[in-house]
């Protein structure tokens, strides 16, 4: 079965443009939720969807955004870069998102931002 | 909120020695505790969780946690540690619809 998977694992980018970062989960798997990890912050929640809909929003602003599509992909975009953006940018997904259920992982997309 | 604390930044620990790594949480309500590790430039795998039940719960490549309600702790533990179990480990506690993450644990296996 295969896992989570990020792409891109790496990305270099510029202050003030934009970056779409996608996240296919595991087959069957409905919720879909992004973490920012830096080394100052740790791990970040940044926001939650389940069937296409966002459930949850960390404390993030408005230039980090979401979506999930109807096969339970999602991608998250960052408008506006900003140094402070660069960090580790990870997936996780999980059967339904309830309290019960352990959310697995993909690899990462390493941000940098100059 | 729910929350988690880690206490120590890194755990050092000679192979073949019992590795304990120390996690407290915060909750209001049923705590749903879970433990991540991390090895380096990679993602988190789940290693184990406590949902309800056994106060011991076992999990991924020998290591188990012990759950103690009346000291709102959840220590994960290892009876003999190998140099590969060096990583960074994560305990998190979920709940609406999300996990919040302790800083995480620096483990050190000495040869």
């Amino acid at each position: 079965k295969a896992g989570v998977t990020q792409t891109p694992r790496y990305l270099i980018k510029t202050r003030g443009q934009q970056v779409t970062l996608s996240c296919s989960p595991i087959s069957g798997h409905r919720s879909v939720s992004w973490y920012q990890q830096t080394p100052g912050q740790g791990l970040q929640f940044l926001f939650e969807y389940f069937s296409e809909t966002q459930r949850n929003k960390g404390n993030f602003p408005g230039r980090f955004s979401g979506r999930q599509f109807s096969n339970s992909r999602s991608e998250m975009n960052v408008s506006t870069l900003e140094l402070g953006d660069s960090a580790l940018y990870l997936c996780a997904s999980s059967r339904t998102g309830d309290v019960n259920t352990e959310a697995f992982f993909g690899q990462g997309t390493r941000l940098t931002v100059v | 909120a729910q929350s988690v604390a880690q206490p120590e930044d890194q755990v050092n620990v000679a192979e073949g020695n019992p590795l304990t790594v120390k996690c407290t949480y915060s909750v209001s309500g049923n705590p749903y505790l879970f433990w991540y590790v991390q090895y380096p430039n990679r993602g988190l795998q789940f290693l184990l969780k406590y949902i309800t039940g056994d106060n011991l719960v076992k999990g991924s490549y020998g290591f188990e946690a012990e759950f103690n309600k009346s000291q709102t702790s959840f220590h994960l533990k290892k009876p003999s540690a190998l140099v590969s179990d060096s990583a960074l480990y994560f305990c998190a506690v979920r709940g609406n619809n999300r996990l919040a993450f302790g800083k995480g644990n620096q483990v050190v296996v000495i040869p």
